[in-house]
């Protein structure tokens, strides 16, 4: 079967540096996805990874390893705002999206 | 309008009603979906349109019928749900599926509840 693996709940502290990890096991792949959700509110898009490294925009990074079948999304510099779900999602063979139950990144202050 | 709409974004409704609900895409995009969001589980696909071709999920109860009449709508028709349906429904749109980097944007989705 498919699978995506993340940590339930994370806390930070604002200001810090906090690292989500995400591990998958899929049917091929074409392409890993992160997106934010707010509580209460539509996920968006934040990465993408296809090729193996890390890719930075802004105060988020993310980065990849096809032979690990492992991703981790970086957030420096932490903010209230930052307070949200982290979704990791996996492309498979039939590029369908294989999604994660997410991350819960709390912000302390 | 901008991005992707969703209405209603609050319903309740009985076993036995039948209630529809609407998304309407404002991107130009040629590719829709239907989620379910229930809490601490992952996001479920239930069903994609892609260029107006209707790819779905088998594991899908009769009780959702889903309906896209142009590549901007999609409707999801409900009846006789049980309270086990009770979530969040998300639509998506994106460019169609293929090799290209197309991420999906979302609507605000539609809270559920079945009574």
């Amino acid at each position: 079967g498919q699978n995506i693996d993340q940590p339930t709940e994370m806390t930070a502290t604002e200001g810090a540096i906090v690292q989500i990890n995400c591990t998958y096991q899929t049917s091929g792949f074409n392409g890993l996805f992160w997106y934010q959700q707010h509580a209460g509110e539509a996920p968006t898009f934040l990465s993408y990874n296809v090729l193996d490294g890390l890719e930075e925009k802004g105060r988020f990074s993310s980065f990849l390893s096809r032979s690990k079948g492992y991703s981790y999304l970086l957030l420096k510099e932490l903010q209230m705002k930052d307070s949200a779900s982290y979704l990791c999602a996996v492309r498979d063979s039939n590029y369908q999206l294989i999604w994660g139950a997410g991350t819960k990144l709390i912000i302390k202050p | 309008e901008t991005g992707v709409t969703q209405t209603p974004r609050h319903l309740v409704m009985g076993m036995t009603n039948k209630k529809s609900l609407k998304c309407e895409q404002h991107l130009g995009h040629n590719a829709m979906y239907w989620y379910k969001q229930s809490a601490k589980k992952p996001l479920e696909l239930m069903f994609v349109y892609s260029l107006e071709e209707r790819v779905e999920n088998n594991s899908v109860p009769s009780r959702f019928s889903p309906e896209c009449p142009n590549s901007s709508h999609l409707f999801l028709h409900l009846h006789t749900l049980q309270p086990e349906d009770s979530a969040l429904y998300l639509c998506a749109s994106s460019q169609a599926m293929g090799s290209g980097h197309y991420e999906q944007y979302f609507g605000p989705g539609t809270r559920l509840t079945v009574t």
